[in-house]
Order: C-alpha cells, then structure tokens, then sequence
C-alpha cells in the first residue's frame, strides 16, 4: 500500500531564510506527487503537483518541489520563506494504478519569525 | 469561479447523537470526496463518488457513517450515532473527474465537529 512520511512535524525559519520540508513516499511504481497548503480554518489549496512531465516543478508562492527517484523523495522548497508563508503543509500521493484518491502525510507545521 | 462550499463550518453534539454536513462541489466536477481530518493528522478518504454513484467507501465505518450524492452534485455526509473519536474536521473536495491520478482537487473550508 502507498504510504508517506513528513519528516519533521514542526519546521521553524526565519523570515528570509530557505525553507525545506521532507516529503518521502514508499511505492514500486512512482505514483503523482502533490503538495498542499492548509491555512487555519481553510481548506487545503494545492501548492503544486508532479505528474512525471519534470523532476523539478514550480508551483505557487514561489515554492518549488524535486522528484527523485532514486531517494523516493519529493521535497518541498523556497528560496526566502516570508511570514505569510506560516501554515501547515501536506504531501500527498495519487496511485497510479488505484484511483484518485490521495493519500497524505500527517503535515508538517511551518513557523516563519521576524 | 466558485468554490467548494461546506456547511456547517463549525458543530458541537454530545456522543450519540446524530449530525449531517452538506457539501456543494465545484459546478461541473464530476467526483466528489469526503475526507477525515483528525487533529495532528492528515486528511483520510472516507467516500470517492463519480457523479452519483460510488467509486470507493472502503474506508468509511458503515455501522455509523453514510453518504448520498443525489443527482450527481451535491453530497450529504452523516454520522449517526456520533462517538468521541468522530471528533475532527470533515473536508469535501472535487475534481473534475476525468479519471487521471493527477488531476487537481479542490478542497472546501471543512466543517469542524466537536463530540462530547
């Protein structure tokens, strides 16, 4: 079954600097990848999504994620976090071969101080 | 464009007592999803329709939780009787159903229920 690990429940930055957040997915075959943004008391809004045209994708808000294969990792990044960047940040995957459906991680809590 | 729309955004019952939210997807999204959002987690699939009919409930407890989507629009999500470990905020989400693992959904506010 497909399953993904957040490392890092909580991230903590400083305004300015590079934000990283883990994501790794366990699968035989490489399912889509997506990164999602949940502000308090929002839904989610999808900040970006791999679909295999390209290993580094560029999303929203300047974010940017990389597929690799090899380390079965999908790593969110950005280059200066901003405060409004604060909120919390969900992996996620869709199986190819079952469906729709996603399949989240537990989040991860991103903090941006002055 | 509008966008997923959910009510009620917040509800508080006692244990064993029933509650129905109410979800309007995007206009012209042919799949509908509810999922389970419990503190700390993420988001768990309870019920996938395609149109009016269901794709996958393989995760939604029977004995308590039911779901319709009349008509292929809007969807009706109800716990009946509600227990403690219900408690957790309940999100709708659509897309447009074309059948492709990479397609976007687009989740509405959620509604948040408290059990006592």
């Amino acid at each position: 079954a497909q399953s993904v690990t957040q490392l890092g429940s909580h991230v903590s930055v400083s305004e300015g600097a590079l934000v990283l957040l883990r994501c790794n997915y366990s699968s035989s075959v490489p399912p889509y990848l997506f990164w999602y943004v949940q502000y308090p008391n929002q839904g989610l809004q999808l900040l970006l999504k791999y679909t295999s045209a390209a290993t580094l994708v560029k999303g929203i808000n300047g974010f940017e994620a990389e597929f690799k294969k090899s380390e079965t990792s999908f790593h969110l990044t950005k280059p200066s976090a901003h405060m409004s960047d604060a909120a919390e940040y969900f992996c996620a995957v869709s199986d190819r071969q079952a469906g729709t459906a996603l399949i989240f991680g537990k989040g991860t809590t991103l903090s941006v101080s002055s | 464009e509008a966008g997923v729309a959910q009510s009620p955004r917040y509800k508080i019952i006692e244990k064993r007592q029933s509650v129905a939210f109410w979800c309007n997807p995007i206009s012209g999204h042919a799949t509908l999803y509810w999922y389970q959002q419990i503190l700390g987690q993420g988001p768990k699939l309870l019920i996938q329709f395609q149109n009016n009919g269901v794709v996958d409930d393989s995760q939604l407890p029977k004995d308590r939780f039911s779901a319709e989507r009349l008509k292929g629009v809007d969807s009706t999500l109800k716990i009946q009787p509600a227990k403690l470990e219900d408690s957790a905020v309940y999100l709708c989400a659509s897309s447009l159903g074309t059948g492709r693992s990479w397609e976007t959904q687009y989740f509405g506010p959620g509604t948040r229920l408290l059990v006592l």
